[in-house]
C-alpha cells in the first residue's frame, strides 16, 4: 500500500495570505494525485487533478504542483470562502490525514 | 455531466448487513474504475474499496477486507457495496466515486 502523509494538520491564516499544504507519498506515484476541499456537512469538492490540473470552475488562486512523492497545494490570496479542510489523495486510493485551514 | 447518486444507507445493529447502491449517469460507466470512500463522524476521508471496469479486479482496505464486497452491473450503470458483519466503527457517510467525481453520500449508522 501507498501511504499519503499530509502536513500541517492545522494551519492558521488570514484573508489575503498565501497558504501551502504539503503531501508526501510513501512511493513514487508520478502525477496521480488529487486535492479536495471539504466544508462541514458537505461532500468533498475536487480542486486539482493529476497533481497540477485545475478542475473546471475552481478559482485560479488554487494551484497544485509536484511529482513522484512530493506534492503541494497552494492557495494565493486566501479568501473567506477558503477556510475549510483540504485532503490529498492518491488517485482512487488512500488519502492524507487532512489539513484544516482556520482563521488566525 | 458526471452524476453519482448513492442510496441504501440506514440504521443497522452490530453484526447486521446492508447493501449500498450507486446509480451512475453522464459517462460511459463500463469504461471506468469505481470506488467507495467513507467518512466517520468528525474523521477524515477513508478509501474503502475499488473495482476495475469489468469487475475482474477488486481491492479493499484492510479494515473491511472479508466483510465488504464491491460489485457492479455495467448493464444498469450501477455500483454496489455489500456490507456484512457491521461494526460500530463502520458508521460513516459512504460516497461513490469515479476518479475525482463524487456523489453526495449516504449515511450508514451501526447502533444497537
Amino acid at each position: 500500500d501507498i501511504y499519503m502523509t499530509q502536513s500541517p494538520s492545522t494551519l492558521s491564516a488570514s484573508v489575503g495570505d498565501r497558504v501551502t499544504i504539503a503531501c508526501r507519498a510513501s512511493r513514487n506515484i508520478t502525477h496521480w494525485v488529487a486535492w479536495y476541499q471539504q466544508k462541514p456537512g458537505k461532500a468533498p469538492k475536487a480542486l486539482i487533478y493529476e497533481a497540477s490540473g485545475l478542475v473546471s470552475g475552481v478559482p485560479s488562486r488554487f494551484s497544485g504542483s509536484g511529482s513522484g512523492t512530493e506534492f503541494t497545494l497552494t492557495i494565493n490570496n486566501l479568501q473567506p470562502d477558503d477556510f475549510a479542510t483540504y485532503y490529498c489523495q492518491e488517485y482512487s486510493r488512500n488519502f492524507g490525514q487532512g489539513t484544516r485551514v482556520e482563521v488566525k | 455531466e458526471v452524476q453519482l447518486v448513492e442510496s441504501g444507507g440506514d440504521v443497522v445493529q452490530p453484526g447486521g448487513s446492508m447493501r449500498l447502491s450507486c446509480a451512475a449517469s453522464g459517462f460511459t460507466f463500463r469504461n471506468y474504475w469505481m470506488s467507495w470512500v467513507r467518512q466517520a463522524p468528525g474523521k477524515g476521508l477513508e478509501w474503502v474499496a475499488n473495482i476495475k471496469e469489468d469487475g475482474s479486479e477488486k481491492y479493499y482496505d484492510d479494515s473491511v477486507q472479508g466483510r465488504f464486497t464491491i460489485s457492479r452491473d455495467n448493464a444498469k450503470n450501477s455500483l454496489f457495496l455489500q456490507m456484512n458483519s457491521l461494526r460500530h466503527e463502520d458508521t460513516a457517510v459512504y460516497y461513490c466515486a469515479r476518479d475525482i467525481s463524487w456523489g453526495q453520500g449516504t449515511q450508514v449508522t451501526v447502533s444497537s
